[in-house]
């Protein structure tokens, strides 16, 4: 399908380990990007290709894909990390997408 | 250090054009092989890709869109521009620019939020 689906909503205690994920049949041929989205905030990328971090994203913040589902996932999540989390890839004519999005929260 | 910022009308009559500039500094657009995108959220929604122009001039849009849609972008001025005709109330959404780079967008403008409204 021409989709991205992520969970609407996850939540994660202070210090454990989230992962985030991301499932679409584009996923299988693109390596997306994740995207970090805090309240009144452009997005921010924190991952992309198969498991590359930007400069300046924590290392607690790793990627990794399966089949025609990829992850981000934070190992230790700290309460910075509470915000809304996006996946991108291409459809089946190359065209951008982006999953619906995953509200994160960390208690 | 890249920067984007965007400019344009905050709003827009129903059936008008909206019309939106994003204005690249600390860089030239021309360099590299980068695209230049407009991606859009409506109030408490997810993110829609509208369109790209890339290194070369080619423009790519949302099939969802593209009947409305016009990317374009000026060389000279270091910019890049949106034009959306025959907006709805549906069309309000905080308007983002961001370069790219395959699936890699980086870095965003702040964004700019556009209503539809009488």
């Amino acid at each position: 399908s021409s989709e991205l689906t992520q969970d609407p909503a996850v939540s994660v205690a202070l210090g454990q380990t989230v992962r985030i994920t991301c499932q679409g049949d584009s996923l299988r041929s693109y390596y997306g990007s994740w995207y970090q989205q805090k309240p009144g905030q452009a997005p921010v990328i924190v991952m992309y290709g198969k498991n590359n971090r930007p400069s300046g994203i924590p290392d607690r913040f790793s990627g990794s894909s399966s089949g025609n589902t990829a992850s981000l996932t934070i190992t230790g999540a700290q309460a910075e990390d509470e915000a809304d989390y996006y996946c991108n890839s291409r459809d089946s004519s190359g065209n951008v997408m982006f999953g619906g999005g995953t509200k994160l929260t960390v208690l | 250090q890249l920067q984007l910022q965007e400019s344009g009308s905050g709003l827009v009559k129903p059936s008008q054009t909206l019309s939106l500039t994003c204005a690249v500094s600390g860089g030239s657009i021309s360099s590299g092989d980068y695209s230049w995108n407009w991606i859009r959220q409506p109030p408490g929604k997810g993110l829609e890709w509208i369109a790209y122009i890339d290194h070369s001039g080619g423009t790519y849009y949302n099939p969802s869109l593209k009947s409305r849609v016009t990317i374009s972008v000026d060389r000279s001025q270091n910019q890049f521009s949106l034009k959306l005709n025959s907006v709805t109330a549906a069309d309000t959404a905080v308007y983002y620019c961001a370069r790219s780079l395959s699936l890699q967008f980086d870095p965003w403008g702040q964004g700019t939020l556009v209503t539809v409204s009488s």
